[in-house]
């Protein structure tokens, strides 16, 4: 089956310690995102990626770093600097081309840090 | 800027009637729009896209109309079933999809 993975569904963590969330994609799809969705909030975009060894900043990218070294794959780590981490983090992955710029997303990642 | 806004957080109705989700969009926003549909615990799935050079775009019980005068959109669903009970998302796209902050769709049997 072809799609995306996020793993694990839940994630506990200790606050000052940093975590890696993974994301993985058989799409074959170029470009990769990451967005952060708190309660009853829409989703923010917290870096993208339109091809491999390349990564930009969107709009909440303070605390937060990613790579991408391959395809299919698009790690974020959430640092010991993100003021709020606890939130449900969504990957997304696209193949960035006109007409359609259709994004499909993962089951998420919910992060809880105390 | 760019921004994508929804105008109800919350919207109830009987199952059998049809329902109407809005969303508003900047100057800058973008010339083309996606409606998400989100369940609760799970990630955000694709409904309904609509291009800019279009006014009106049908799916399967879903229509998405795009107003670019008053740079409104809207998505209706007819016969609203309770599986449609969910989160609703419009989106633009900017330099990545910019997401409103959605509206919660609760059907009552």
């Amino acid at each position: 089956d072809g799609g995306i993975t996020q793993s694990p569904k839940y994630l506990f963590r200790k606050e000052g310690q940093n975590v890696t969330l993974s994301c993985e994609q058989n799409l074959n799809h170029d470009a990769m995102y990451w967005y952060r969705q708190d309660p009853g909030q829409g989703l923010r975009l917290i870096y993208y990626s339109q091809i491999v060894n390349d990564f930009q900043k969107g709009d909440i990218a303070e605390g937060y770093s990613v790579s991408r070294e391959k395809k299919e794959s698009f790690p974020l780590t959430v640092t010991s600097a993100q003021k709020n981490p606890t939130a449900f983090y969504l990957c997304a992955s696209s193949t960035g081309l006109a007409p359609s710029y259709e994004q499909y997303f993962g089951p998420g990642t919910r992060l809880t840090v105390t | 800027g760019e921004s994508v806004g929804l105008h109800l957080p919350t919207l109830s109705v009987q199952e059998g009637d049809n329902s109407i989700i809005n969303c508003a969009y900047s100057n800058s926003a973008s010339d083309y729009f996606i409606w998400y549909k989100q369940e609760s615990g799970k990630g955000p799935q694709f409904i309904i896209d609509i291009r800019s050079n279009m006014d009106k775009r049908q799916g399967q019980r879903v229509t998405v109309l795009l107003n670019k005068t008053v740079k409104h959109l809207s998505l209706q669903i007819a016969a609203t079933q309770p599986g449609d009970s969910a989160v609703y998302f419009c989106a633009g796209l900017g330099r990545a999809l910019i997401f409103g902050q959605g509206t919660e769709l609760s059907v009552k049997p």
